[in-house]
């Protein structure tokens, strides 16, 4: 059956930390992955991962793919309160386009 | 670039009645669209895929008699919760593909049935 799943579930750290998220999954037919940053409402779209050891950047936020070991991680360094959310992984399926979400991780950023 | 306008953004109704929730690319034509559900705490669940001018293709366990799917063009999904009861409340979210965006999502419509 196919999955995607995150760790860790939660995380609590204080400003200015790095974090790593971790992103596994097991996906028939694999397409690329996807990392969201979900707070109150909708989702909001981080990276779209399609190639293996491509890093992704956008400020403080980078991540990569690994196709081999099928996983990724999403890196958010110097860490805001505003980073405060949960952090969704999803991997979409060749052909259908069809999403399946991670657990998500839900990280707290403290003053 | 590509916005996917979705309502309401919040509804309470009462048990037994039917919701209407409406997704419209407003700059794109999104040939699939894609509904979730998902509870507090919890990821977003897949249940259907809306195919422009075809039948819906459900998830294994959700029921299509109770979640309609509507996609009568190729710029408006409507997902109808019929007769709905509290177990039915939660958020419901609406994504599409979009080129060269990637993918987007509505922003999502909480319901609540009393």
């Amino acid at each position: 059956e196919d999955k995607v799943v995150q760790s860790p579930l939660s995380l609590v750290v204080h400003e200015g930390d790095t974090v790593t998220l971790n992103c596994s999954y097991e996906v028939t037919n694999f397409r690329s992955l996807l990392w969201y940053k979900q707070e109150k409402k909708a989702p909001t779209f981080l990276f779209m991962l399609t190639s293996s050891g491509i890093e992704k950047k956008s400020g403080r936020l980078s991540s990569i793919l690994d196709k081999k070991e099928l996983f990724s991680i999403l890196n958010i360094t110097a860490t805001q309160t505003g980073d405060s959310a949960i952090y969704l992984c999803a991997g979409i399926y060749s052909g259908t386009y069809k999403y399946i979400f991670g657990t998500g991780t839900r990280l707290k950023v403290l003053a | 670039g590509a916005v996917v306008s979705q309502h309401p953004s919040r509804v309470i109704c009462k048990s037994g009645t039917s919701v209407k929730i409406e997704c419209r690319s407003l700059d794109f034509q999104a040939t699939t669209m894609f509904w979730y559900r998902q509870f507090p705490k919890q990821s977003l669940m897949l249940m259907a895929t809306s195919n422009e001018g075809s039948k819906a293709t459900y998830e294994q366990g959700v029921e299509k008699d109770k979640f309609l799917i509507n996609h009568a063009s190729l710029t408006l999904s409507t997902l109808t919760v019929t007769s709905a009861h509290p177990e039915d409340s939660s958020f419901y979210i609406c994504s599409a593909r979009a080129r060269p965006a990637g993918y987007t999502f509505g922003s999502g419509t909480r319901l609540t049935v009393v």
